[in-house]
């Protein structure tokens, strides 16, 4: 158990609506990235978010969008759904501080199945 | 633009002899390399972290070489066990904050 929770587990969606996911980070973290992982693939940097701004982003259109929180639980939302954003959705967690840079902590994720 | 790629994609053994998994990375300039294991529709485990001013990192039976100068990373598992049977992700940390840039991943069979 890594302390990273996500929900929900599992969710389906039809093409054109718009999702929100939730990651709860380990305690003491104050960075949650989130990946997208297609089946039989590696994940996907989606974007990174530090002390509530957001710090990078990968090869993503707008339509990803996330926020994160005081207490550094995170959401990822998605926009206009299409049948490719159907995927694992992982969130991690990490302490990002000046040195050497902690591991991060993957959450269980969630599927997302869009229809 | 760093790119990882993990060959062989899939590997099967038998129980007892030692497993490596191979991880090259085209860009040089890494923060850090993690080792990670996924069971199948699950999150991902934390194996083993190496910094970039590191060569290698032990864990029990898992150790992890870093030879940045040619772009490889190499995971060795001895005395493989049915429950070593996974995927196994490697990752590049790219800049501060630690983004990872993934490999495919090696899917793992170890046969009783």
């Amino acid at each position: 158990e890594t302390g990273v929770t996500q929900s929900p587990t599992h969710l389906i969606k039809t093409r054109g609506q718009q999702v929100t996911l939730r990651c709860s980070s380990q305690s003491g973290h104050n960075t949650v990235s989130w990946y997208q992982q297609a089946l039989g693939q590696g994940p996907q940097f989606i974007f990174q978010y530090y002390r509530e701004e957001e710090n990078g982003r990968g090869n993503f259109p707008p339509r990803f969008s996330g926020l994160q929180f005081p207490n550094y639980s995170s959401e990822l939302n998605v926009n206009a759904l299409e049948l490719d954003d159907s995927a694992l959705y992982l969130c991690a967690s990490s302490l990002e501080a000046s040195g050497r840079t902690k591991t991060q902590y993957f959450g269980p994720g969630t599927r997302l199945l869009v229809l | 633009k760093q790119e990882v790629t993990q060959i062989p994609a899939a590997l099967s053994v038998p129980e007892g002899e030692n497993l490596v998994l191979n991880c090259s990375f085209t860009d040089s300039a890494i923060y850090n390399l993690q080792w990670f294991r996924q069971d199948p529709g699950k999150g991902l485990t934390s194996l083993l972290l190496i910094q970039s001013s590191q060569r290698e990192q032990t864990s029990g039976r898992l150790n992890a070489s870093l030879d940045k100068s040619s772009g490889r990373s190499t995971l060795y598992i001895a005395a493989s066990q049915p429950g070593d049977s996974a995927t196994y992700l490697c990752a590049v940390g790219v800049a501060a904050g630690n983004k990872l840039t993934f490999g495919g991943g090696t899917r793992v069979l170890v046969k009783p």
